[in-house]
């Protein structure tokens, strides 16, 4: 069974970081592609960005609103990606998703809350 | 990247069908048959409904559908049932090699 467990989130006052852990099971991680993908609280999805697999050069693309802020990373000897988030703002305060693309974004975890306040 | 546009919200009555459309641009969701749709229940994970524009995961009920015409998306589901009530969202690969979320439309069952 594929199963996609976020970890890290928390409160942190802007101009903050935070690392956010997405550990997989049931699928070769190291083959695949993950994403982020994040959701304010009444707003919709949005795309934050992904890496590939060492295959591709493990290469990472991010949305204009993160770039230059947060890195992704993976190590797949632990089958887990990352999201290394700093000079946080009030508006990335979202649950943050990990997803596996396949593609298409097949498997999704639960999420993990990210609040930035101070 | 701007969001894909979508209604706000569908209702329909058990049995019916309603559509919910995704409408890009040129460059995302009308040059690329890397559309799909995904239902989302509040507090758990999205669940992915159909992909490719048009195609179905296995263990998906067929009375989910797609469909694409010009830089429109269409997600139709058929015999709406209770358990159907949810958030949904249309998906899109983009020409700036990343991918664009639909702002989502919360289909309601009467």
């Amino acid at each position: 069974e594929v199963q996609l467990v976020e970890s890290g989130g928390g409160l942190v006052q802007p101009g903050g970081s935070l690392k956010l852990s997405c550990a997989a099971s049931g699928f070769i991680f190291s083959d695949s592609s993950m994403h982020w993908v994040r959701q304010a609280s009444g707003k919709g999805l949005e795309w934050v960005g992904r890496i590939r697999s060492k295959s591709d050069s493990y290469a990472t693309s991010y949305a204009a609103s993160v770039q230059g802020r947060f890195t992704i990373s993976r190590d797949d000897s632990k089958n887990t990606a990352y999201l290394q988030m700093d000079s946080l703002k009030t508006e990335d305060t979202a649950i943050y998703y990990c997803t596996r693309h396949n593609p298409p974004f097949d498997y999704w975890g639960q999420g993990t809350l990210v609040t930035v306040s101070s | 990247q701007s969001a894909l546009t979508q209604p706000a919200s569908v209702s329909g009555s058990p049995g019916q069908s309603v559509t919910v459309s995704c409408t890009g641009t040129s460059s995302d969701v009308g040059n690329y048959n890397y559309v799909s749709w995904y239902q989302h229940h509040p507090g758990k994970a999205p669940k992915l409904v159909i992909y490719d524009v048009s195609e179905r995961p296995s263990g998906v009920s067929n009375r989910f559908s797609g469909s694409k015409s010009g830089n429109t998306a269409s997600l139709t589901i058929s015999g709406l049932q209770a358990e159907d009530e949810a958030d949904y969202y249309c998906s899109s690969y983009t020409s700036s090699r990343t991918y664009v979320f639909g702002t989502g439309t919360e289909v309601t069952v009467l």
